[in-house]
């Protein structure tokens, strides 16, 4: 119950499509999502995050989607671009577990040129 | 944003030895940080939670005799392998969050890669 399921594992788009990442979770306890990214070789940043009280929150050219009936939250990226590449990870906490964050299992982002 | 700063950030060391690891948040203080383990390819798993001033709590199947935790003081926890085998070379991450102003974001380090010949 404390898994985050994530995809899909890999993800190749052309430069300026719609970059699309899913995850599912069922602790229903979970009330914030944060989305990371990570570079090779270097620790992951935060790039957006949802709490349950909105369905959706854009930041730039990223957004999330909140579904709380369906427990699934979703990171698209528009005009993505080769910069964009990287690892993506989705994950969850509980307001009780404060900042003890279960991740996705990630998504290799490649934008080709 | 704020600063959290790991050292080394690469460390290459014989089976059988200890190895110590620093996780220091730069710009701010944290009374918790935690810290990760990655695989190649793989997800963060929680290894532990550092509490400043008290013992860290360790996940699951986490051996808390073979990596150690302190944390001495509001910006820096350690992590020491010890006697560190081939199966624990890894990518090992801390995070913190700001005690101030707190939204929940939690900073990540950089990473230390620790390779165990």
């Amino acid at each position: 119950q404390q898994q985050v399921k994530q995809s899909p594992q890999s993800l190749i788009v052309q430069k300026g499509g719609i970059s699309i990442i899913n995850c599912a979770y069922e602790n229903t306890a979970f009330d914030y999502f944060p989305w990371y990214q990570q570079f090779p070789g270097k620790g992951p940043a935060l790039l957006i995050a949802i709490r349950p009280d909105v369905s959706e929150k854009k930041e730039g050219r990223f957004t999330i989607s909140f579904n709380k009936s369906a427990k699934q939250f979703s990171l698209h990226i528009m005009d993505s671009q080769p910069g964009d590449s990287a690892t993506y990870f989705c994950a969850a906490s509980t307001r009780s577990g404060f900042q003890k964050l279960v991740f996705g299992t990630g998504t290799r982002l490649l934008v080709s040129p | 944003g704020a600063v959290v700063s790991q050292h080394p950030s690469w460390v290459i060391c014989k089976s059988g030895t200890s190895v110590k690891i620093e996780c220091r948040s730069l710009d701010f203080q944290a009374t918790t940080m935690f810290w990760y383990r990655q695989f190649p390819k793989q997800s963060l798993m929680l290894m532990a939670t550092s509490n400043e001033g008290s013992k860290a709590t360790y996940e699951q199947g986490v051996e808390k005799d073979k990596f150690l935790i302190n944390h001495a003081s509001l910006t820096l926890s350690t992590l020491t392998v010890t006697s560190a085998h081939p199966e624990d070379s890894s990518f090992y991450i801390c995070s913190a969050s700001p005690l101030a102003g707190n939204t929940g974001e939690l900073f990540f380090g950089e990473g230390s890669r620790l390779t165990v010949l």
